[in-house]
Parts: structure tokens; sequence; C-alpha cells
């Protein structure tokens, strides 16, 4: 079973729609949670990030923990083309080393 | 947020030859620096954690000598490929961790080919 679980879809929505994507994970020694998004070919780039359960907005996307489920969102509202990408959720393993484990990735499609 | 830069972003060599990969943190300093390696349509590979200063950390599986890891600043690391093989073709990318653990920010790739 891997750390981290997320639905590599692909999902594809209609323009304007809310996306929600998930990430379960079975660890309780996670405590940061991160979603990142990837363009094809480029580096990861962070959308948020927060450390206790609860929402925590910026523009367009909410990120939701819940730790007592072991389950992460992020929604994203009023959903763009330009937001086509895969979505990676991270999590920080609370050792020594605190490296980021990540989920597979969600392939996000828009559609116009 | 932060800005990391890496260079190459492309590099194409032949078999047998040692290719660095440059990762800077450009607007903070960084203790630590990550680097991956990432399949097409794979998530994230870590091979190894580098801090400033110190040797760098291998996951397992990772041949330290072949990926020489460098972090002689708080704001350079260096990974090298030394004697690069086809099957190390692939897409690196370094992080670099802020001041909250929970930032960790990316630098573009390096998408490496060796002939």
């Amino acid at each position: 079973q891997k750390e981290v679980e997320q639905d590599p879809g692909p999902l594809s929505v209609p323009e304007g729609a809310i996306v929600s994507l998930n990430c379960t994970y079975s660890n309780s020694a996670f405590q940061y949670f991160m979603w990142y998004r990837q363009y094809s070919r480029k580096g990861p780039e962070l959308l948020m990030y927060t450390y206790s359960s609860g929402n925590k907005e910026d523009g367009r996307f909410t990120a939701q923990v819940d730790k007592s489920s072991k389950y992460i969102s992020l929604f994203i509202r009023d959903s763009q083309p330009s937001d086509s990408a895969t979505y990676l959720c991270a999590m920080i393993w609370m050792d020594s080393s605190y490296k980021l484990i990540f989920g597979s990735g969600t392939r996000l499609l828009v559609r116009p | 947020g932060a800005v990391v830069s890496q260079h190459p972003s492309r590099v194409i060599c032949k078999s047998g030859t040692s290719v660095k990969i440059e990762c800077r943190s450009l607007d903070f300093q960084a203790t630590t620096m990550f680097w991956y390696r990432q399949f097409p349509k794979q998530s994230l590979m870590l091979m190894a954690t580098s801090n400033e200063g110190s040797k760098a950390t291998y996951e397992q599986g990772v041949e330290k000598d072949k990926f020489l890891i460098n972090h002689a600043s708080l704001t350079l690391s260096t990974l090298t490929v030394t004697s690069a093989h086809p099957e190390d073709s692939s897409f690196y990318i370094c992080s670099a961790r802020g001041l909250s653990l929970g930032e960790q920010f990316f630098g573009p790739g390096t998408r490496l080919t060796v002939l």
C-alpha cells in the first residue's frame, strides 16, 4: 500500500466548473500538506500548503485537510483551460529528513 | 513564491560523458535542497537530500558515486551525472526549502538525453 494515494485521472471538466482533487494517506506522521501544479515538461509549482486540519483559501483555490480521516482536498473554483495540468499532493514526513512524499498526481483537463 | 533556477534546461550528451546540473535559489537562502528525477507520466522520485556544507543523503537504490551532489553554498547545489548512459536519460528537478517546512520550491527541471 502506498503511503499517499491519489487518483491519476484524467479528470475532464468544462470551463467554469468546480474541480475537486483528493488524496488519502495512511500515516499520521504526516504533518504538512501541500498541493503542487505541474505543467508538461516543467517543474512543480507550489499552490498551497497547510499545517493543521481545516480550510485555507487563496483566490480560486481552497485546500482542505481532515487529519482525523487522513484526507486532503484541493478545490478549484471557476476552472479555466489554463488550469489544465497535473496536480500533485505532497506531505512531509516529520522525521529528521522532512522529506516530501508525493501522490502520483491527477491529470486535469479543463475544456473550453 | 520564491524562485529556484536550474541550468541547463536541456542537455544532450554522448554515453560515457559527465554532465553537471546547477540549482540556484535566487531570492532566498536554502540550507536544504533536494534532487528528484521524473520519468514520463510518473511522479517525482527523490534521489537525494543535500544540506549546505555536508554530504548528501541518498535514497535507497541511488548510486552516490554516479550521482555526485555538492551543496557548497546556501544558494547553489549541483548534481553531476558521471559516465552517463542512455538509461540515465530523464527529467531532473531540484527543489529548495524555504523558511517554513511546508515551503519547498522547485526549479524548472533539466531534461537530460544520453545518446
